[in-house]
């Protein structure tokens, strides 16, 4: 069981340049999300999906756009990267059950230069 | 939305001794409160969880407390040890079915 698996760890992007960061997970969770982590300002939600085809707005999604077509995959896009989307993001998923927390995957840190 | 405050932001004590970390939430319909710990370069890790309908839950040497009236909670850790060292994260469930989290708390214990 892999759990949610992150790719990639690490990545250097030019301001403008797009980018995909993938999200897998195989526990079978309708919930998945995804957040940026910045110092100081905690884990901050950026796009969510409760199941294939069903996504919303998080609390910073400008600069981002998702998609669900499988329960498996959460992909994240950034349409043009700026130097403001330097962050760490993190990936998430869960149950439906509310009572099970999130399973956070390891992270990819992305810098934009 | 929901908004989660969290204190203190750093926190020191030392070894063997208890720790202390409070969060208050603002939607009354949030129902479910869990508590994170991430180490340096990792993904926050769940630790320990309670719902809306429990007041106290303990896990050995961890234990989370819930006033819904005052709507906060609390992470106490007892005995701590120099591996507890890192970052705690409060979060509640809101309504719009995400977790919201607090901006965490950096404990160190030293030796």
């Amino acid at each position: 069981n892999a759990g949610v698996t992150q790719t990639p760890k690490f990545q250097v992007l030019k301001t403008g340049q797009s980018m995909t960061l993938q999200c897998a997970q195989d526990m079978n969770h309708e919930y998945m999300s995804w957040y940026r982590q910045d110092p100081g300002m905690g884990l901050r939600l950026i796009h969510y999906s409760v199941g294939a085809g069903i996504t919303d707005q998080g609390e910073v999604p400008n600069g981002y756009n998702v998609s669900r077509s499988t329960t498996e995959d959460f992909p994240l896009r950034l349409l043009s990267a700026a130097p403001s989307q330097t962050s760490v993001y993190f990936c998430a998923s869960s149950s439906s059950d509310k009572g099970h927390g999130y399973t956070f995957g390891s992270g990819t840190r992305l810098t934009v230069v | 939305g929901e908004n989660v405050e969290q204190h203190p932001s750093t926190l020191s004590v030392q070894e063997g001794d208890s720790a202390v970390i409070k969060c208050t939430y603002s939607d009354s319909a949030s129902n479910y409160f869990p508590w994170y710990k991430q180490e340096l370069g990792k993904g926050p890790q769940l630790i320990i969880d309670i719902r809306s309908n429990v007041g106290e839950k303990k896990d050995q040497r961890i234990a989370v407390t819930l006033n819904k009236t005052a709507k906060h909670f609390s992470l106490h850790i007892t005995e701590t040890q120099p591996e507890d060292s890192a970052v705690y994260f409060c979060a509640a469930w809101n309504s719009g079915y995400a977790l919201n989290f607090g901006k965490g708390t950096s404990l160190l214990v030293t030796p």
